[in-house]
């Protein structure tokens, strides 16, 4: 079955620890992104990537870092910068245009203790 | 940079009853798409729309874009209680196309 995987679903790390959320896609889709969403709010936008080896910051990016080195892989890794990094955070991909709608994981929840 | 505004924010409506929910836009769009989000899971797209004016259903689910391409529409026929979730509708980002923004979501719950 295509479709996008995250793992793990629920993931528990010490405030001052880096933490990598993993995200892969077999749909063969271009484009993939990474949005987080807090309670009672809609999604926002951290980074994306159109092509492998390249990836642009979206609206939240600082505290974050991905890597685009394979089409089926986007892991976002969220620092011990970011200073509120408890969330649930989605992975998302595309075809490139026309046609750009997006289709989710199944989100991975961080909570940071 | 666009913003999009849901309403109502939240409904509780009774098992059979039809919903009416819609998305504005503070900017004109060339699409519009509506996700459903469950609890815990990630969103899951019903509609896609890419041209003023047209309407689609998706079973019970039925959207229109509106004339204006400011708005769009969401309606759902005869509520079942697996309809209860976040209705989020999106449109063009910010970043030449390539994403997506995303209204705040109409949270909906359906009383037996």
């Amino acid at each position: 079955d295509g479709g996008i995987t995250q793992s793990p679903k629920y993931l528990f790390r010490k405030e001052g620890q880096n933490v990598t959320l993993s995200c892969e896609q077999n749909l063969n889709h271009d484009a993939m992104y990474w949005y987080r969403q807090d309670p009672g709010q809609g999604l926002r936008l951290i980074y994306y990537s159109q092509i492998v080896n390249d990836f642009q910051k979206g609206d939240i990016a600082e505290g974050y870092s991905v890597s685009r080195e394979k089409k089926e892989s986007f892991p976002l890794t969220v620092t011990s910068a970011q200073k509120n990094p408890t969330a649930f955070y989605l992975c998302a991909s595309s075809i490139t245009p026309p046609g750009n709608e997006q289709f989710f994981g199944p989100g991975t929840r961080l909570t940071v203790l | 940079g666009q913003q999009l505004n849901q309403s109502p924010q939240s409904m509780f409506i009774q098992e059979g009853e039809d919903v009416s929910m819609n998305c504005t836009s503070s900017s004109i769009f060339n699409t519009w798409l509506w996700y459903k989000q469950d609890p815990g899971e990630g969103p899951v797209l019903l509609i896609a729309l890419y041209k003023a004016g047209e309407l689609t259903s998706n079973g019970r689910l039925t959207a229109q874009f509106g004339i204006t391409r400011k708005d769009s529409f969401l309606n759902i026929s005869a509520s079942i209680p697996s309809d209860v979730g976040i209705y989020f509708c999106a449109g063009p980002g910010n970043y030449y196309g390539q994403n997506f923004v995303f209204g705040p979501g109409t949270r909906l719950s359906v009383l037996p």
